[in-house]
């Protein structure tokens, strides 16, 4: 089993670019999350998805937008990239209502 | 002040030591506590919950301590394979929106 697969692992935008990461999970996991990691700052939720067709704001979702397309995939969109959003973004899923429990392997964003 | 605190370290510790270390908290009706490890640039991974009377997982213990607000994490006969950051993450009603602390780095040396 691959677990959680998320891409690009590294990209680089220029402000005002959009993009997608991708994440998939083949753990027939309910629940997925989009989180985003800066130095010195603990994990901050972007959105996440309870179950499929589900979709909710968390700590930090300015700027962003997600899908959950399916039980396997949930995507985060960058409509147009501003600076302040270069960062490690990590997807994760859990069953049911436990924690995260299985993380992507991240992707390195830059916005310059 | 934060929701989740922890002391950054580095904590360098001799392979074969105990180490410990706290994690505060800032809300009284937090009820998950959990301890995540993270190796540089890796993504963070499950360590173990953290429950009332506390728990052990072979070398690792974890205790909390709700009149103070902190829960804790014991590491003993370290391995130079336990050089990570462990992050120590706390939820409300639900474990959709945890909080995250910043973590604490911790070495071991052989």
């Amino acid at each position: 089993n691959a677990g959680v697969t998320q891409t690009p692992k590294f990209q680089v935008l220029k402000t005002g670019q959009s993009m997608t990461l991708q994440c998939a999970q083949d753990m027939n996991h309910n629940s997925m999350y989009w989180y985003r990691q800066d130095p010195g700052m603990g994990l901050r939720l972007i959105y996440y998805s309870a179950s499929e067709g589900t979709t909710d704001k968390g700590e930090v979702p300015n700027g962003y937008n997600v899908s959950r397309l399916n039980k396997r995939e949930f995507s985060l969109r960058l409509e147009s990239a501003a600076p302040s959003q270069t960062s490690v973004y990590f997807c994760a899923s859990s069953e049911g209502g436990g924690p995260p429990l299985h993380f992507g392997n991240g992707t390195r964003l830059t916005v310059t | 002040r934060k929701e989740v605190e922890q002391d950054p370290g580095p904590f360098n510790v001799p392979e074969g030591a105990t180490v410990a270390f706290n994690c505060t908290y800032s809300n009284s009706a937090s009820q998950s506590f959990f301890w995540y490890r993270q190796d540089c640039r890796k993504e963070p991974k499950l360590l173990m919950s953290v429950y009332s009377s506390g728990n052990e997982d072979g070398r690792f213990t974890a205790q909390l301590n709700r009149a103070s607000q902190y829960i804790s994490l014991l590491i003993r006969d370290s391995k130079l394979s336990d050089s990570a950051t462990y992050l120590c993450v706390v939820g409300m009603d639900s474990n959709y929106q945890l909080i995250w602390g910043a973590g604490t780095k911790l070495i071991i040396k052989p």
